[in-house]
């Protein structure tokens, strides 16, 4: 059964940077890729970026181009999105998301609530 | 980049009701489109892709049709665990992008 596991919540400052993980369970981790989405509250999805198997391929929206760095460690099958630089509109709830067929997302985590609040 | 555009972004139904929420992209996709369903607090559930293919498990009261630029999500008779929020997805080119979602709520 695949799960995608993510970190706690977090209270940042403007200014700083966030690191949320993603760990996976129950598929071959290195093969897929990882997608990352927010949600602002109240308002609708928002794909942020996505890395590819092996940790190649990298691909994010330009709203965050300079700002998002996404990894991936195969050694503990997890996936990490940092965010930089945060500002209070950067307050959301992040999902990693991922699926058999890249393009669609079968699974996804629990999400993880970061507020950026000075 | 594509943009995705849903109508309505809400609406209100009753239990037994058929629903269609349509889902335009701003250039053709193919049939590169999802469907999700997404309830309060939670992640959203993949209903459908490739605009047509039910995903596992999903009762077959939701359909999706549609090709090209303009898809549509179908609930054929609305049940009370289907109140929640609606989006596309589109799945042609990067970067990503959902609609704005729609909202379906009781009348």
């Amino acid at each position: 059964q695949v799960q995608l596991v993510q970190s706690g919540a977090e209270v940042k400052k403007p200014g700083t940077s966030v690191k949320v993980s993603c760990k996976a369970s129950g598929y071959s981790f290195s093969s897929f890729g990882m997608t990352w989405v927010r949600q602002a509250p109240g308002q609708g999805l928002e794909w942020i970026g996505r890395i590819g198997p092996y940790g190649a391929n990298i691909k994010h929206a330009q709203n965050f181009h300079d700002r998002v760095t996404m990894t991936t460690d195969t050694s503990t099958n997890t996936a990490y999105m940092e965010l930089r630089s945060l500002r209070s509109d950067d307050t959301a709830v992040y999902y990693c998301a991922n699926g058999p067929n890249e393009n669609f997302f079968d699974w996804w985590g629990q999400g993880t609530l970061v507020t950026v609040s000075s | 980049d594509i943009q995705m555009t849903q109508s309505p972004s809400s609406v209100s139904a009753s239990v037994g009701d058929r629903v269609t929420i349509t889902c335009r992209a701003s250039q053709n996709i193919g049939d590169w489109l999802a469907w999700y369903q997404q309830k309060p607090g939670t992640a959203p559930n993949l209903l459908i892709y490739s605009a047509s293919k039910s995903y596992n498990g999903v009762p077959s009261r939701f359909s999706g049709t549609g090709f090209g630029a303009d898809f549509s999500l179908t609930i054929s008779s609305l049940q009370p665990e289907d109140f929640a929020t609606y989006y596309c997805q589109q799945a042609y080119s990067f970067p990503r992008a959902f609609g704005q979602g729609t909202k379906v709520d009781i009348k």
